[in-house]
């Protein structure tokens, strides 16, 4: 299956708090996992991205854990902050080796979240 | 760097007329250029992946000669959307890639077609 699930669909978290979003795959040829913060109006950017090789990765304020065995992973915003509102889209890939060229990436269907102050 | 620009950042057109919008991969050589859909509150939809110099691939569901897809240089991809009618009016998104993963998205062009 190509399917990438995502939730929740939307959350609400106090500033500060911690900001949890999970996904979850069926197709165990998946290496590549990378989550995207797209704002109203504009191209998703990419904020941090993991392989399965690794269970966990961390940059500043974001982490991913990676679980293999349960085909899931998530994304953890810590100390969350009003700036952070946006629209989270997880993903996932494979490699299919077409002599360099990039891989497809298949999106989760995002998680609108709002951070109040 | 990675930077991915699209122009125009809006376009409204009349239904039947054609639009073009361009892809820029602006400090490094794309080797493909991804075309993406997005409906308002959904998630992106690839539409067709393109690499220089050969014909695009389209997802299933696209129609090939209604989304024209042009990658003539390692920085510039087209995508060129024929007879549009109000249907067809979404947010358009591309990205760039030099090979392997990594994806740099532009920051999409808004089609309305009245």
């Amino acid at each position: 299956q190509q399917q990438v699930k995502q939730s929740p669909q939307s959350l609400i978290v106090q500033k500060g708090g911690i900001s949890i979003i999970n996904c979850a795959y069926e197709n165990t040829a998946f290496d590549y996992f990378p989550w995207y913060q797209q704002f109203p109006g504009k191209g998703p950017a990419l904020l941090i991205a993991i392989r399965p090789d690794v269970s966990e990765k961390k940059e500043g304020r974001f982490t991913i854990s990676f679980n293999k065995s349960a085909k899931q992973f998530s994304l953890h915003i810590m100390d969350s902050q009003p700036g952070d509102s946006a629209t989270y889209f997880c993903a996932a890939s494979m490699t299919m080796n077409y002599g360099g060229a990039t891989n497809k990436l298949i999106f989760g269907t995002g998680t609108l979240l709002a951070v109040q102050p | 760097g990675a930077v991915v620009s699209q122009h125009p950042s809006w376009v409204i057109c009349k239904s039947g007329t054609s639009v073009k919008i361009e892809c820029r991969s602006l400090d490094f050589q794309a080797t493909t250029m991804f075309w993406y859909r997005q409906f308002p509150k959904q998630s992106l939809m690839l539409m067709a992946t393109s690499n220089e110099g050969s014909k695009a691939t389209y997802e299933q569901g696209v129609e090939k000669d209604k989304f024209l897809i042009n990658h003539a240089s390692l920085t510039l991809s087209t995508l060129t959307v024929t007879s549009a009618h109000p249907e067809d009016s979404s947010f358009y998104i591309c990205s760039a890639s030099l090979s392997g993963d990594t994806q740099y998205f532009g920051p999409g062009t808004r089609l309305t077609v009245l």
